[in-house]
């Protein structure tokens, strides 16, 4: 079937450090993937996006790689701020609308 | 682009009462997707509308729930009678995929917030 695992949370950590939450998946085919993110009282938004292997997505200083022998999309940002505290959901999406999303990570940046 | 709207931001009624949720997805974006997002289940769909067609609605709970979208500008989610377990924030999300493409991504709106009480 088709799946997608997330590391748990919550993650703590201090301003500019490395982030890095792992994102593994199953799937059958040749799917897409996705990093959203969720601040408070909000909707999902796309953060970033790989529509093929060895694609890189990249926003806002966050990229993930789309890495078929792995079956792994991590997210990675360099240098975190505390504005980047929140629920980060990765996904996948299948011909035939069909998404399937983890079940998130909550980020949480101190100063 | 205004994004999808929802409507209302926060909902709170009693048990037994009828619930409507109501969307508008982005204008050209013909798949609509109703989401309900809990802390003990997480984000589940409901149902999924192409060209205002539903083509899944197996995550639909129970009978009490019921999805229309009567064009292609806007759909509501109703909850009669609604329950205590209802709870939940619900999201409408809109794509521009047809049946087979996948590689456009959702768009959410802000949700709905539903208290049952």
């Amino acid at each position: 079937g088709n799946s997608v695992t997330q590391m748990e949370g919550p993650v703590t950590l201090s301003e500019e450090a490395f982030l890095t939450i792992n994102c593994t998946y199953t799937a059958t085919g040749y799917p897409s993937l996705f990093w959203y993110v969720q601040y408070p009282g909000e909707g999902l938004q796309l953060l970033l996006k790989a529509t093929k292997a060895d694609d890189k997505g990249s926003n806002k200083g966050f990229e993930a790689t789309y890495r078929k022998e792995t079956t792994s999309f991590h997210l990675e940002k360099g240098s975190v701020q505390v504005s980047d505290s929140a629920v980060y959901f990765c996904a996948l999406g299948k011909s035939g609308n069909q998404f399937y999303f983890g079940t998130g990570t909550s980020l949480t940046v101190i100063p | 682009d205004a994004g999808v709207i929802q409507s209302p931001r926060h909902e709170v009624t009693e048990m037994g009462q009828e619930v409507t949720l109501r969307c508008k997805p982005i204008s050209g974006h013909n798949s609509l997707f109703w989401y309900r997002q809990t802390m003990m289940r997480g984000l589940e769909l409901l149902i999924y509308f192409n060209n205002n067609v539903p083509i899944d609605d197996s995550g639909m709970p129970e009978d009490r729930f019921s999805a229309k979208m009567p064009n292609a500008s806007f759909s509501t989610l109703k909850i009669q009678p609604s329950e205590p377990r209802d709870s939940a924030v619900y999201f409408c999300a809109s794509s521009p995929n047809d049946r087979g493409s996948h590689n456009s991504p959702l768009h959410f709106g802000n949700g709905t917030r539903l208290t049952v009480t």
